[in-house]
């Protein structure tokens, strides 16, 4: 069965500054999927940026990034430039590409991220 | 257009009593999810309903809980006989269709509280 860790259960930065959430994974699949959701008190879960696994490039939305290392199952979140309204909880999440019952998001328990202003 | 809306927001239910939990996809959505959110376990999935097909029952707890999809649209997540342990908020989730990459795209949850 597939796994999602997230070894931060908590993570503050400063306004304007970079921050990194890791995420590791396990899995025997080949192709999948991996996404980063962020979560506000609104309990609203957002996606923020999505990775295919056969893709070898990091996928990148605004001041978003990954660092998506296949060999090490590793898939790290990369804010730049962090503003108040990023401070939110992320998870991290696993879903395979093979069709049938396998079609669910595995998540990770969630790192919560503190914006200092 | 309208994103997935859940309803009620919040439910505070009597330990043995029933509950009903809904969930209005995005229109044209063939896919509907339904996870669970506890202090406890973390994010978890509950069951998946895609199109006309079984519905994949594999995360459902335990047999007091069921849902059903109506018409393909409108589903429903029943609780009976409610135990303090269901007390979590219960998301759901539509997208496109189930396979491949598409963004499965989360209602704002319905807190469930059984006292």
């Amino acid at each position: 069965a597939q796994t999602v860790t997230q070894s931060q259960p908590e993570m503050s930065v400063q306004e304007a500054e970079t921050v990194t959430l890791s995420c590791t994974y396990d899995t025997s699949e080949s192709d999948y999927y991996l996404f980063w959701y962020k979560q506000p008190p609104s309990r609203q879960m957002i996606l923020v940026i999505r990775q295919e696994a056969y893709k070898q490039q990091n996928a990148t939305e605004n001041r978003f990034s990954v660092n998506f290392q296949k060999a090490a199952k590793s898939f790290s979140l990369k804010i730049s430039d962090s503003q108040l309204g990023d401070a939110a909880m992320y998870f991290c999440a696993y879903r395979s590409a093979y069709g049938g019952a396998t079609n669910k998001l595995i998540f990770g328990t969630g790192t919560l991220l503190a914006v200092q202003p | 257009g309208a994103g997935v809306s859940q309803s009620p927001s919040n439910k505070v239910t009597e330990k043995g009593k029933d509950v009903e939990l809904r969930c209005d996809p995005i229109s044209g959505h063939t896919a509907l999810y339904w996870y669970r959110q506890s202090l406890g376990q973390g994010l978890e999935f509950l069951i998946y309903f895609q199109g006309n097909s079984a519905p994949d029952k594999s995360g459902l707890p335990s047999d007091r809980f069921s849902a059903e999809r109506t018409g393909g649209s409108v589903s429903t997540l029943t609780i009976q006989r409610t135990q303090q342990e269901d007390s979590a908020v219960y998301l759901c989730a539509s997208s496109l269709v189930g396979s491949g990459g598409y963004e499965q795209y989360f209602g704002p949850g319905t807190r469930l509280t059984v006292t």
